[in-house]
């Protein structure tokens, strides 16, 4: 058990619709980093929240977004759904910046 | 242009027997390497990493790896596999640990067989 805790572990929605993946970091982990992970394009990097803040975007579409809020947890939103979306979301928090990463169980999402 | 590439997409192996995972990588300078584990239903999980120094890494769970700079490799090796080793094995490269910059292979999947 890494510390880090995703939920829901599963999620089946409709083309068009909005969701929202919750991780919960590590205890005392400032940094939270969200990534998809699909057959066809591997493990990509979306972005990175530091202590509230947006520290870097990697390959996220605008019609995800993110945030991390007071108390370090963050949520990904993911809206507009598409069949392409579907994918395991992964959440992994770090103490810093510069620190090793470590993974949530992932959230899977089926998009039909 | 910064990649990592995996040419074994699936690998079985008896188990008990050895094993060697291969990882290239292309990189403007000696990066940061780092082998996950993802079990099935599970989180990436660290085996080992190498930032400087000795060249032969040694993880968890019994892995080792070595990093070849005149090969641009850092392969995954195990002396013998347990059944419970069957899972999906990231190579990945980065600067340094700012894992927004960390780049993942495309993975090998481990199968192992009584």
């Amino acid at each position: 058990d890494s510390g880090v805790t995703q939920t829901p572990k599963h999620l089946i929605t409709a083309t068009g619709q909005r969701v929202t993946l919750r991780c919960s970091p590590r205890s005392g982990d400032l940094s939270v980093y969200w990534y998809q992970q699909s057959l066809d394009q591997g493990l990509q990097f979306l972005i990175q929240y530091y202590n509230g803040e947006e520290r870097a975007k990697g390959n996220i579409l605008e019609r995800f977004s993110a945030q991390q809020f007071p108390d370090l947890h963050s949520e990904l939103n993911l809206s507009s759904l598409e069949l392409g979306d579907s994918a395991l979301y992964f959440c992994a928090s770090s103490a810093g910046l510069n620190t090793e990463a470590f993974f949530g169980q992932g959230t899977r999402l089926t998009v039909v | 242009a910064q990649s990592v590439t995996q040419p074994d997409i699936h690998i079985t192996v008896s188990e008990g027997a050895s094993l060697e995972l291969r990882c290239n990588y292309s990189y403007g300078a000696t990066p940061y390497l780092f082998w996950y584990v993802q079990s099935p239903g599970q989180g990436l999980q660290l085996l080992l990493k190498y930032f400087s120094g000795d060249t032969l890494v040694q993880g968890i769970k019994g892995f080792e790896a070595e990093f070849k700079r005149s090969q641009s490799s850092f392969n995954l090796r195990k002396p013998s596999v347990h059944w419970s080793d069957a899972a999906e094995y990231f190579c990945a490269v980065g600067l340094k640990t700012s894992y927004d910059k960390v780049i993942f292979g495309p993975g090998t999947s481990l199968s192992v067989i009584p």
